[in-house]
């Protein structure tokens, strides 16, 4: 069956690069867009980035500046790299597939020294 | 950017109650494919998201059919006949015709 799980630290510094590893199982990232949406405690999701299933990515362009989506069809993982990360980036951080079909249980990240 | 408006902000009804959200974006919605790309998306509490309706009004599967999408353009609305306790939750849409794609700010529904 579809399923997706995010992985990552935490806790991160404020300033430095948050990495996150979305790991999918049950289809094909070749064939499947990918997708990051995250949740800051208590609010509204916000749309990040997109992976398309062709390898083009597409950005949040309030997060352009910021963000990179990265995969390795091997490995079926996407990877999410946003740097100079402050104290409202944290939150919760889900992959989603598609058009947001299936979802992963979500990663808490928290920026704070 | 296209600014998704739902109303109202909250609902709070009893069981059986029917239920209507709007969502108002602020650009037509209709791709240069033709297909309008207007999801509803449900999060329960402590639950990750879950997309109950997509293209507007098409149903995914195992949703109930006392959900039901409408709208075109840049209005749209997503209606529960009758409430369930199941039901509450905080009901978002989102569109994906133009980049960078957005949600509404979502529509807490609790239960009376």
């Amino acid at each position: 069956q579809v399923q997706l799980k995010e992985s990552g630290p935490g806790l991160v510094q404020p300033s430095q690069t948050l990495s996150l590893t979305c790991t999918v199982s049950g289809f094909s990232l070749t064939s499947y867009n990918v997708h990051w949406v995250r949740q800051p405690p208590g609010k509204g999701l916000e749309w990040m980035g997109r992976m398309r299933y062709n390898g083009d990515t597409s950005y949040n362009s309030a997060l352009k500046s910021r963000l990179s989506i990265s995969r390795d069809t091997s490995k079926n993982q996407v990877f999410l790299k946003m740097n100079s990360l402050q104290t409202d980036d944290t939150g919760t951080y889900y992959c989603t597939r598609g058009g947001l079909d299936y979802w992963g249980q979500g990663v808490m990240v928290t920026v704070s020294s | 950017d296209v600014v998704m408006t739902q109303t109202p902000v909250s609902l709070s009804l009893a069981i059986g109650q029917p239920a209507s959200i709007s969502c108002k974006s602020s650009q037509s919605l209709v791709h240069s494919d033709g297909k309008t790309y207007l999801s509803w998306i449900l999060q329960r509490p402590g639950q990750s998201p879950k997309r109950l309706i997509y293209l507007v009004s098409k149903l995914d599967s195992g949703v109930p059919d006392r959900f039901s999408g409408s709208g075109s353009e840049t209005e749209f609305t997503l209606k529960i006949s009758r409430v369930e306790a199941e039901d509450l939750g905080v009901y978002y849409c989102w569109q994906a015709t133009h980049f960078p794609y957005t949600f509404g700010a979502g529509t807490k529904l609790e239960l009376k």
